[in-house]
């Protein structure tokens, strides 16, 4: 079955020191969502990707979506502890109508 | 700022038991869906709903389950025979467009089977 995952499952950072996650799904993806969760939340959308080779930026986040349209990846740069959540990308196959989830990667910043 | 709501926050339940889940998503969205995750892990999908049926569905999504729009406002989840591992987080989320509207998610019920 199609299987997106993320790497790294958990991440600690420092304070002001930069964090990435990144996420690859086992097939083509026709577009990609990132979603911001949180603790005790709910998902919450930052940002779709449709090209290949894409790449967005919000603020300190910087969002790209891989040539082969296979991974894509969530740098954020000078982390701070609103940061704190979990990243999920979602995939959205070629030939499908729902987004797969990744696995995620929980983010903690240590003041 | 529009919102999709989710009723009830939590719910206890005896396995066999039914369960209804409620959401209203935003008013103006055509696409529909239930979502679960299980504490700390990842978020699954579960069915997808447009124009008063069911467009997609994973294999999570069995016989069990079933899902209705019962009037202009609501979606409901309803679990038929409910099972431990049912206890999870269910998030109701609407959107504007298929395949590339952003997703919106209510707060989730929060589902706990004994």
């Amino acid at each position: 079955g199609q299987q997106v995952m993320q790497i790294p499952q958990y991440q600690h950072v420092q304070e002001g020191e930069d964090f990435t996650t990144y996420c690859n799904s086992s097939t083509t993806l026709s577009n990609i969502q990132w979603y911001k969760q949180r603790p005790g939340g709910h998902p919450v959308f930052l940002i779709q990707l449709v090209k290949s080779g894409e790449v967005k930026k919000q603020k300190r986040l910087t969002f790209q979506f891989g040539e082969a349209k296979k991974n894509s990846s969530l740098h954020i740069t000078a982390t701070q502890t609103t940061d704190v959540g979990t990243y999920f990308c979602a995939g959205l196959l070629n030939t499908g109508n729902q987004f797969y989830f990744g696995t995620g990667t929980s983010l903690t910043v240590i003041p | 700022e529009p919102e999709v709501t989710q009723t009830p926050s939590h719910q206890v339940t005896q396995m066999g038991q039914e369960v209804i889940l409620r959401c209203v998503p935003i008013s103006n969205h055509l696409y529909f869906y239930w979502y679960r995750q299980i504490l700390g892990q990842k978020v699954e999908f579960l069915v997808s709903f447009y124009n008063n049926e069911i467009s997609e569905k994973s294999e999570i999504f069995d016989d069990q389950f079933s899902v209705e729009r019962p009037d202009g406002s609501n979606f409901t989840l309803k679990i038929r025979s409910t099972k431990l591992e049912d206890s999870a987080m269910y998030f109701c989320a609407s959107s504007e467009m298929l395949n590339t509207g952003e997703l919106f998610f209510g707060e989730g019920s929060r589902l706990t089977v004994l």
